[in-house]
């Protein structure tokens, strides 16, 4: 299937440091996305990457794609407590329609 | 601006119940999606709607999971009779565009179901 996986499953760090999660996806893309679910919420849109992209910024965040390592990074800078959340990458599935396939996510612990 | 809106956010009932959940998705956007996550599985879409049609309907578990989407402003996700095993977080999400896979998702904070 065309899920994204991403690693680490965990990730804790102390407020500051960086974070970086990755994901993996299996067949060909034309974009990939991320989101972030707080604890008892619903997921939270992040950035959208287009395959003819191999970076983008949105605020601390920044996003990497290398459709030929079908791989895909997110970067949180200069992390706070409020981060703390989950982080799922959504590649698209085969189908033609806006048909996304979340993966086990990266939950992330940011301690004062 | 309104986001997706669930209801009921918590639902306690015992099996054999029939159980009704609600969503209102953004207005304009002609998409909806339910999705159901549980530790387990994680994340499954269950099905797709798109200007109130359903789309794919792959994901539904079995036939005691219905979905309808009267009109463009509505959608049920319906189960009949309940099961201890649908207990999960559901949740709508809505999203502007009729295909292509370059639309945000809109999510709802979900409906926490439990099934005794």
């Amino acid at each position: 299937s065309q899920q994204g996986e991403e690693d680490p499953q965990a990730l804790s760090i102390q407020e500051g440091e960086n974070a970086t999660m990755n994901c993996s996806y299996k067949t060909s893309i034309n974009n990939l996305q991320w989101y972030r679910q707080n604890s008892g919420r619903g997921l939270v849109h992040l950035i959208l990457i287009r395959s003819n992209e191999r970076e983008k910024h949105s605020g601390r965040l920044r996003v990497t794609l290398d459709t030929s390592k079908k791989s895909s990074s997110l970067l949180i800078t200069a992390s706070r407590a409020a981060d703390t959340a989950s982080y799922f990458c959504a590649p698209p599935a085969s189908g033609g329609y806006n048909k996304l396939i979340f993966g086990a996510g990266t939950r992330l612990a940011v301690h004062p | 601006d309104a986001g997706v809106i669930q209801s009921p956010r918590h639902e306690v009932t015992e099996m054999g119940q029939e159980v009704t959940l609600r969503c209102k998705p953004i207005s304009g956007h002609n998409s909806l999606f339910w999705y159901r996550q549980t530790m387990m599985r994680g994340l499954e879409l269950l099905i797709y709607f798109n200007n109130n049609v359903p789309i794919d309907d792959s994901g539904m578990p079995e036939d005691r999971f219905s979905a309808k989407m009267p009109n463009a402003s509505f959608s049920t996700l319906k189960i009949q009779p309940s099961e201890p095993r649908d207990s999960a977080v559901y949740f709508c999400a809505s999203s502007p565009g009729g295909g292509g896979s370059n639309q945000p998702q809109h999510f709802g904070d979900g409906t926490r179901l439990s099934i005794l």
